[in-house]
């Protein structure tokens, strides 16, 4: 069965550099989650979209930014990086908010600030 | 608001043994828990719900009882194998679709 996509699987950018982050979700999931994951910590909530609008808000440092386009693929775009925003980026994709726990997580994004 | 506490690893355990990984939440209502696995380098993996009080999740022979009395969901398997060495994360489900994580646990199981 398809699962969630995320490129580029790793990624390597320098302080003050911009990276770009994708997931394509689980063909017919409309509903799209972005996770933050730091070195031996929990994955922590970043921003989430349903139909193409934002969701709901988490954690999202103001340098970050979203969206969900029509195919339903969502971009995490990510300025100015510091040295704390390495870490695992998880993006996961849900059907509907019918039943909106169901989430399957893709591999994840490893983003390394050097 | 809302938080999942879990109890603090490595828990090491040799195959077969018996496991236990506690899990307590705070939250307004009844949210939906979960247990989530996380396998060295890979991304997380749906391991079992529970949407209200009493239900008991199961998969792969780890179980979780949603307890509202102690609010608690505390994942079990009765005889672990050195596959399940991976860390495990408790969930709940949070007001707008979110999932709010524990700090995970993680186990590793000796041959």
């Amino acid at each position: 069965a398809a699962g969630v996509i995320q490129s580029p699987r790793h990624l390597i950018k320098e302080k003050r550099e911009t990276a770009t982050l994708k997931c394509y979700p689980i063909p017919r999931h409309d509903t799209v989650y972005w996770y933050q994951q730091g070195p031996g910590q929990d994955p922590q909530f970043l921003i989430s979209f349903y139909e193409k609008m934002q969701s709901d808000k988490g954690s999202i440092p103001d340098r970050f930014s979203a969206q969900q386009f029509s195919d339903y693929h969502s971009e995490l775009n990510m300025s100015s990086l510091e040295l704390g925003d390495s870490a695992l980026y998880f993006c996961a994709s849900s059907l509907g908010l019918a039943v909106p726990y169901e989430q399957y997580f893709g591999p994840g994004t490893r983003l390394t600030v050097t | 608001g809302n938080s999942v506490t879990q109890m603090e690893g490595p828990v090491t355990l040799s195959e077969e043994a018996f496991l236990t990984i506690n899990c307590t939440y705070t939250a307004t209502g009844y949210p939906s828990l979960f247990w989530y696995v996380q396998y060295p380098g890979e991304g997380l993996q749906l391991l079992l719900k529970a949407t209200k009080a009493d239900d008991k999740g199961s998969n792969k022979g780890f179980e979780a009882t949603y307890r509202k009395e102690t609010t608690s969901f505390h994942l079990e398997k009765g005889s672990v194998q050195v596959s399940d060495s991976a860390v495990y994360f408790c969930a709940l489900g949070g007001s707008q679709g979110n999932l709010i994580f524990g700090k995970g646990t993680k186990l590793s199981v000796k041959p």
